[in-house]
């Protein structure tokens, strides 16, 4: 089975701490994901990556950037959090099929 | 750039009772995928579905391509049936990067 893991599944952090989220697959998959989710507003892209230290920014990516140093390891930063990013982190991974397989997620709380 | 959209937003149901759950696309696609997000927030793909149906145990789907449209069939449902469903596109022909519907909110009641 495909397995991807998250390095927390809660986490509270203060305003302007820099917050280090850590992604881990297990399938030798070229393509990485950070979304995050909130009510009423689905799942949006933050940052994509396709290959090693290759990355592409998504829909959502202000506030944040990435890290992709191993294949099967994808890092999202957030230089100095704030409140509104107060939200559900979810990774994924994907085959070149595109078939996305998500970890659990990470619900941080911003204080 | 491509927009997704579902309905209904959210479902009740008892126990028991079949549901459809539908996914609107609003351009050519070459893959769909169901989603199924359980209360703890994991998400697991039921169906990658570009067209035609499906069928795993009581979840089947249905994608029409040319309609630009797929169905999430559920029956006897249970509780263990409750979450979100997304479905999700290509953002753009052949990109590995997916477009997700809001989701629909399913409670099923014992």
């Amino acid at each position: 089975d495909v397995k991807v893991t998250q390095s927390s599944r809660y986490l509270v952090k203060r305003t302007g701490e820099k917050v280090f989220l850590e992604c881990v697959q297990d399938m030798d998959h070229e393509n990485m994901f950070w979304y995050r989710q909130d009510p009423g507003l689905g799942l949006r892209l933050i940052y994509f990556s396709y290959d090693v230290k290759m990355k592409e920014k998504g829909d959502i990516p202000e506030g944040y950037s990435v890290s992709r140093e191993k294949k099967e390891r994808f890092s999202l930063i957030l230089e100095s959090a704030s409140t509104n990013q107060t939200s559900m982190y979810l990774c994924a991974s994907s085959s070149l099929l595109a078939l996305q397989y998500f970890g659990p997620g990470t619900r941080l709380t911003v204080t | 750039g491509i927009q997704v959209e579902q309905s209904p937003p959210d479902l009740i149901l008892q126990e028991g009772a079949n549901s459809t759950l539908r996914c609107n696309f609003s351009d050519s696609v070459n893959n769909l995928q169901w989603f199924h997000q359980n209360p703890w927030g994991q998400l697991i793909n039921l169906f990658y579905i570009p067209s035609g149906t499906k069928q795993n145990g009581r979840l089947s789907a249905t994608t029409v391509a040319t309609e630009r449209y797929s169905l999430l069939y559920i029956s006897s449902s249970q509780t263990t049936d409750s979450g979100v469903y997304f479905c999700a596109v290509p953002s753009q022909g052949g990109s590995e990067k997916l477009v997700f519907g809001k989701g629909m909110k399913l409670t099923v009641n014992p």
